[in-house]
């Protein structure tokens, strides 16, 4: 089972360039959620869905987009990169909502802005 | 402002002994999970604890969830090189998570 996988695996840009993070699912979840990575502090929460066609904001949704078309596919866009937004990026999936849930995540996305 | 504060945040021990990793907050909370994550590979549950009071072991590794719900802590006995990693709590209000700082295990040979 691949489970969740995020492409591309790293990726460098430069300030003011755009990119699309892309998440994929084969666990039929409902929920798909984008965190970032940072040392020292753990891992935020960018945006979540709660179905298809459903997203909302999470603890630092500014400076990225989300869209979810597809159940199996979560994307995560950046407009305009800004150096503060050099993290690793994480896609997770669950079947529900609520905190008894297991999350599911992929092996990240390492992104750096220049 | 971390909603979750673990403590320690780093932390490097010799096989063999016990250590106790606490996270802490002023919220109260329904449920709380454990994650472990290795470097280059994405977060994994090891526990959810949803009862105050409650403890659940899983080998050598032993979770509590305080009994007001706004704290855990995860005790491993007999630390083994494969138990290095960033263990990390996380829980949730509705439908957004908030993770703990992490705590960065180094078990040494």
């Amino acid at each position: 089972n691949a489970g969740v996988t995020q492409t591309p695996k790293f990726r460098v840009l430069k300030t003011g360039q755009s990119m699309t993070l892309l998440c994929a699912q084969d666990m039929n979840h409902e929920y798909m959620y984008w965190y970032r990575q940072d040392p020292g502090m753990g891992l935020r929460l960018i945006h979540y869905s709660v179905g298809e066609g459903t997203t909302a904001k999470g603890e630092v949704p500014d400076g990225y987009n989300v869209s979810r078309l597809k159940k199996q596919n979560f994307l995560l866009g950046l407009e305009s990169a800004a150096p503060s937004q050099t993290s690793v990026y994480f896609c997770a999936s669950s079947q529900l909502g609520g905190g008894r849930q297991p999350q599911h995540f992929g092996d990240g996305t390492r992104l750096s802005i220049l | 402002t971390q909603l979750l504060e673990q403590s320690p945040q780093f932390l490097s021990i010799q096989e063999g002994e016990n250590l106790t990793v606490y996270c802490n907050s002023s919220s109260v909370f329904s449920s709380l999970q454990w994650y472990r994550q290795e470097p280059g590979e994405g977060p994994v549950l090891l526990v959810t604890v949803v009862t105050g009071g409650e403890v659940k072991k899983l080998k050598r590794l032993t979770f509590q969830f305080g009994d007001a719900r706004k704290d855990s802590s995860l005790h491993i006995t007999a630390a083994q090189p494969g138990d290095t990693g960033l263990y990390l709590c996380a829980a949730n209000t509705g439908n957004q998570f908030y993770f703990g700082t992490g705590t960065s295990l180094t078990v040494i040979p």
